[in-house]
């Protein structure tokens, strides 16, 4: 059984802070690293797929940077809104075909 | 363009009985993939299907077995439930790759069946 690791669990900002997580994986066998937000009742949302060590990705306030040698992941969230609240997920893929969910950080945003 | 859906939103099931969960993937996937997430924690991989057949499978026994039909729709049945078995079930869809390398692409979820066993 492989072990994805995020942290925090939980996070508390207020509007305006920017904020980061880390999710770990194991560096070998390394395919693709996904990032999801799930907000809720809603469904998971694919935010990037990283494939290359070194990769930095961006969508809009959201980025993240890829270490596969180090087995690491950073999520950052600039100025963050309350409507960047959800859970954030990585999913770290074994083996070509299955993905490896870590519990996920849950970000509130105060207004 | 419908995206993934999920049937029944809800579920209420006792032990020992069966369970059928359904899921239709976005136009134009071929790839199932089923997960169980449990109360606080990530989701698990329970199994994936491509061309009507099982293609990786997590760790789960038996009791969950799938099935992919032509239309590339999926079920995913559990036997036997126990308590334990209690979860959200989450179907995600994806497109294989022509070369049949390693799914590295976007997977599209649905909003998940909530299935609780009394």
């Amino acid at each position: 059984i492989l072990n994805v690791e995020q942290s925090p669990q939980s996070l508390h900002v207020q509007e305006g802070d920017s904020t980061n997580f880390t999710c770990s994986f194991p560096s070998s066998n390394f395919y693709a690293l996904h990032w999801y937000r799930w907000e809720t009742a809603k469904s998971p949302e694919a935010l990037f797929v990283m494939t290359l060590n070194g990769d930095e990705k961006k969508k809009g306030r959201i980025s993240a940077t890829l270490n596969t040698k180090e087995g690491y992941s950073y999520l950052y969230i600039k100025g963050s809104q309350p409507e960047d609240s959800a859970t954030y997920l990585c999913a770290f893929l074994y083996n070509f075909n299955k993905f490896y969910f870590g519990s996920g950080t849950k970000l509130n945003v105060k207004p | 363009d419908a995206g993934v859906t999920q049937s029944p939103t809800h579920l209420i099931k006792t032990r020992g009985q069966q369970v059928t969960l359904r899921c239709s993937p976005k136009s134009g996937h071929d790839t199932v993939s089923w997960y169980q997430q449990a109360l606080g924690q990530g989701p698990q991989f329970i199994f994936q299907y491509y061309e009507e057949e099982e293609r990786q499978r997590g760790n789960f026994p038996d009791r969950f077995s799938g099935h992919q039909f032509p239309n590339y729709s999926s079920e995913l049945n559990v036997n036997a439930l126990l308590l334990g078995d209690s979860a959200l079930y989450l179907c995600a869809s994806s497109l294989a790759l022509a070369s049949g390398g390693p799914n590295q692409e976007t997977q599209y979820f649905g909003p998940g069946t909530r299935l609780l066993v009394l």
